[in-house]
């Protein structure tokens, strides 16, 4: 089976323009997370989902980052008006619980935004 | 300010040699987990620690998570340059699956 797939794998875009990146779960994954990561440091948790409901996103650094998850699989991290400070690789996770018991998060390969 | 410290966070040995990395927190963790990721890719998972004291092998890798649940180490027996990675911990507090990393300790095995 495919694990986690995040397209685009590269994103260049120019300051003030609005980026959307996508993920796909595991198939049957409830949960799905969205995380940001620089260069040789830990992933920077931003928001979760599970199922289709955003649970947490207390991550999110301002109003300019949303997240939806709309049929409870796909999942799409939008930017809008886009920073310099905002280039970073994006990485994507999801397990197959909801909550209590841990569940293991797989991860994706990630999309590295570059904002000029 | 960093939830959870990981140290060192770089480190460079021969291959045979031992090591230890270490993470901790001032804060409770339900469990707590370390990955290993290389470049170009995501994170993937070694372990995770559940009890106060708990000690797991994974091979050469022994974990341990601290009694009071708020620090984990890993200790690597004769290093081999297939361990060179990035090795992440991660926590979660419990109920919400909200994983916090640490910073990462980049380890480098000279052949």
């Amino acid at each position: 089976g495919a694990g986690v797939s995040q397209s685009p794998r590269y994103k260049v875009t120019k300051r003030g323009q609005d980026v959307a990146l996508r993920c796909d779960p595991i198939s049957g994954h409830v949960s799905l997370y969205w995380y940001r990561q620089a260069l040789g440091q830990g992933p920077e948790f931003l928001t979760y989902f599970n199922y289709e409901a955003q649970q947490d996103k207390s991550g999110l650094p301002n109003d300019r980052f949303s997240a939806e998850r709309p049929e409870g699989s796909i999942s799409t991290l939008t930017i809008q008006r886009t920073e310099q400070r905002d280039s970073a690789m994006y990485r994507c996770a999801s397990s197959s619980g909801q909550g209590g018991v841990y569940n293991e998060q797989f991860f994706g390969p990630g999309t590295r935004l570059t904002v000029l | 300010t960093q939830l959870l410290e990981q140290s060192p966070q770089f480190l460079s040995i021969q291959e045979g040699e031992n090591l230890t990395v270490y993470c901790n927190s001032s804060s409770v963790f339900s469990s707590l987990q370390w990955y290993r990721q290389e470049p170009g890719e995501g994170p993937v998972l070694l372990v995770t620690v559940v009890t106060g004291g708990e000690v797991k092998k994974l091979k050469r890798l022994t974990f341990q998570f601290g009694d009071a649940r708020k620090d984990s180490s890993l200790h690597i027996t004769a290093a081999q340059p297939g361990d060179t990675g990035l090795y992440l911990c991660a926590g979660d507090k419990g109920g919400a699956q909200k994983l916090v990393f640490g910073q990462g300790t980049r380890l480098t095995i000279n052949p």
